[in-house]
């Protein structure tokens, strides 16, 4: 109940195309949802999140939609660049004593935008 | 400028050896975190600390020690225990422990066998 599944494992994209990467979670006591951007040999870089209490949020060309009836979320990059070519990884967090302060990652999306 | 600083990058272990990597962090942030993670999989919490002088384990902790005698510093050992140490670990710190608190991340330290 504490997974967070994240697809697909890996994604090329056409440059000035859509990104889209999707997140599924089971855990409903999970109330924050945030996207990390990693690039190699560097750490990840909070990129977006949202709060279960709205349905989308979007942040210049990142736009993050969010299901919770579906208990799914995905991030989508529009006007894909080569230079979001990079690991994308989804999490989860909420309130609750096993739920403090931890973050449940996805297993990773490698985007790769082809010029 | 403020931010989570790990060293060393890369670090090499011998067997039965046991290693120590650093983190710091300027951000006054009271809490810490210790991810590992493997190719083609997310990042697996090790140990966090919600504030000096406590920790508690996190999911994958048999192997790894910790301790937070400073609010800035949170280093890990890596004992001869673990038995696969080969991975890129990452330190992050957040303002709080609760929930939905952003984690930021250091840029990791390589560890390999020798």
């Amino acid at each position: 109940q504490q997974q967070v599944k994240q697809s697909p494992q890996s994604l090329i994209v056409q440059k000035g195309g859509i990104s889209i990467i999707n997140c599924a979670y089971e855990n409903t006591a999970f109330d924050y949802f945030p996207w990390y951007q990693q690039f190699p040999g560097k750490g990840p870089a909070l990129l977006i999140a949202i709060r279960p209490d709205v349905s989308e949020k979007k942040e210049g060309r990142f736009t993050i939609s969010f299901n919770k009836s579906a208990k799914q979320f995905s991030l989508h990059i529009m006007d894909s660049q080569p230079g979001d070519s990079a690991t994308y990884f989804c999490a989860a967090s909420g309130h609750g004593s096993s739920n403090t302060g931890k973050l449940i990652f996805g297993q990773g999306t490698t985007l790769q935008v082809k010029p | 400028d403020g931010g989570i600083t790990q060293s060393p990058k890369y670090l090499f272990r011998k067997e039965g050896q046991n290693v120590t990597l650093s983190c710091e962090q300027n951000l006054n942030h009271d809490a810490m975190y210790w991810y590992r993670q493997d190719p083609g999989q997310g990042l697996r919490l090790i140990y966090y600390s919600q504030i000096v002088n406590d920790f508690q384990k996190g999911d994958i902790a048999e192997g790894y020690s910790v301790s937070r005698e400073k609010k800035e510093s949170f280093p890990l050992t890596v004992t001869s225990a673990q038995k696969n140490p080969t991975a890129f670990y990452l330190c992050a710190s957040s303002l709080g422990a609760g929930g939905n608190q952003p984690q930021h991340f250091g840029d990791g330290t390589r560890l390999s066998i020798l």
